[in-house]
């Protein structure tokens, strides 16, 4: 979906450095979220925030930080990457009332 | 918990006939279920959702989903397969997490391969 964009959409880092991933979205919504996708385990939630004030963790929130700049920017960092991080990272967005989510086109990120 | 399942990671079918993509899910209170999705380097893309009312329900690209409560399931079907129908596809159900919070619990997903 174009309303929702990732830069970079790949990346090759070592181990041990830190990295962003950033998220902006032109959609008005208020909710963002972050995602790994790993082969065979589906996605699941890093962390998400519903407004710019308000920033919770998901399932699988360690080794991770976030920032919500703007209600239309939502970034995600790795401290200190580890290679089991390496996967493909996708931002969404949401809107109260609205149940589905609005997804960017994903991040992949090789640790070495 | 909510949770959803996938239980085939891959479905072939032939171009023209008619394919399946499992989902069986398991939540407490009435689901809100949906399906995604992904094709090659690309982010996921919402195809449809039940949320109450018709059991069928109709999404994009021709894809229509058939909630069945007696067997928590809500499978993903098209009468008449495409070649570019060929990529991977999530099932998902919403799951409240404090007040009007939630989060999308999403299965492993299944690749569906369309043959020519």
């Amino acid at each position: 979906d174009a309303d929702v964009t990732q830069t970079p959409r790949n990346r090759i880092t070592k181990t041990g450095k830190r990295i962003m991933l950033e998220c902006s979205q032109t959609k008005g919504h208020d909710r963002m979220y972050w995602y790994r996708q790993d082969p065979g385990l589906g996605l699941q939630l890093i962390y998400y925030s519903f407004d710019v004030k308000d920033i919770n963790k998901g399932e699988i929130s360690d080794g991770y930080s976030v920032s919500r700049q703007a209600q239309a920017k939502f970034s995600l960092s790795l401290e200190s990457a580890i290679p089991n991080q390496t996967a493909l990272y996708f931002c969404a967005t949401g809107l109260a009332g609205v149940h589905e989510q609005f997804f960017g086109p994903g991040t992949r990120l090789t640790v070495l | 918990a909510q949770s959803v399942a996938q239980p085939e990671d891959q479905v072939n079918v032939a171009e023209g006939n008619p394919l399946t993509v499992k989902c069986t899910y398991s939540v407490s209170g009435n689901p809100y279920l949906f399906w995604y999705v992904q094709y090659p380097n690309r982010g996921l893309q919402f195809l449809l959702k039940y949320i109450t009312g018709d059991n069928l329900v109709k999404g994009s690209y021709g894809f229509e989903a058939e909630f069945n409560k007696s067997q928590t399931s809500f499978h993903l079907k098209k009468p008449s397969a495409l070649v570019s129908d060929s990529a991977l596809y999530f099932c998902a159900v919403r799951d409240f997490w404090m007040d009007s919070s939630y989060k999308l619990i999403f299965g492993s997903g299944t690749r569906l391969l369309v043959r020519p």
